[in-house]
């Protein structure tokens, strides 16, 4: 089926620093998700961004998470700076014009 | 907001006994229902979606939908120790939203 890629598939950095998750969604989708899994919980939505513009965002997408999607390269979710409570498991999602989701296998972020 | 919960939290079943997931919401609107296993340091694959009232069957995972009683459940005939994985419910409405459950942590024993 459609496969979502996510680069890295683990990432670690220092409180503070900057880290860009990639995410190569399935090349016709227009819509786009990040969620996040903070290890031993609930995956929760994040945010949701369509024809360059943020739809959705959820409580969790603090003013430090940007998205964007330059030129139709890969979707990115910018994290500046990180916190301790920035580790999780980040997970990418994209979709064509109905409701199925096609998930990425996930970056998992480490905050040290 | 939509609350989604799973049970039992982990399941342990042996090979070939049909194993039996539960998943309720409480957003009576939604319209959309989705199993997805995950294995773990994977992404999500979908089992079964479900939109109507009823019974829907993908292979061995048979998905039941009660809108009424905000119930979906998931039941997989003969379930092989392949299948052991955290099984996740995801309900959505007209917005796309996912909200998804805690998950269960299925173990199938040979």
């Amino acid at each position: 089926g459609p496969k979502v890629l996510q680069i890295p598939s683990h990432q670690i950095i220092d409180m503070g620093q900057m880290v860009t998750l990639n995410c190569d969604p399935v090349s016709n989708h227009l819509y786009f998700y990040w969620y996040k899994q903070i290890l031993g919980q609930q995956m929760e939505f994040l945010v949701n961004f369509y024809n360059g513009k943020v739809m959705e965002k959820s409580k969790l997408f603090k003013d430090q998470f940007s998205v964007e999607r330059p030129d139709g390269s890969y979707f990115t979710l910018k994290i500046q700076p990180t916190a301790l409570e920035d580790s999780a498991v980040y997970f990418c999602a994209s979709r064509q014009g109905g409701a199925e989701q096609f998930f990425g296998p996930g970056t998992r972020l480490t905050v040290l | 907001q939509q609350k989604v919960q799973q049970s039992p939290e982990s399941l342990t079943v042996s090979e070939g006994a049909m194993a039996s997931l539960n998943c309720t919401f409480s957003d009576g609107t939604s319209n959309n229902f989705r199993w997805y296993r995950q294995h773990s340091a994977k992404g999500l694959e979908v089992l079964v979606s479900i939109f109507s009232d009823g019974e829907k069957e993908e292979g061995r995972f048979t998905a039941h939908l009660n809108r009424a009683n905000l119930h979906v459940s998931l039941h997989i005939r003969e379930p092989q120790p392949s299948d052991s994985a955290v099984y996740l419910c995801a309900v959505s409405g007209s917005n796309n939203r996912i909200f998804f459950g805690d998950g269960t942590q299925l173990v199938v024993k040979p």
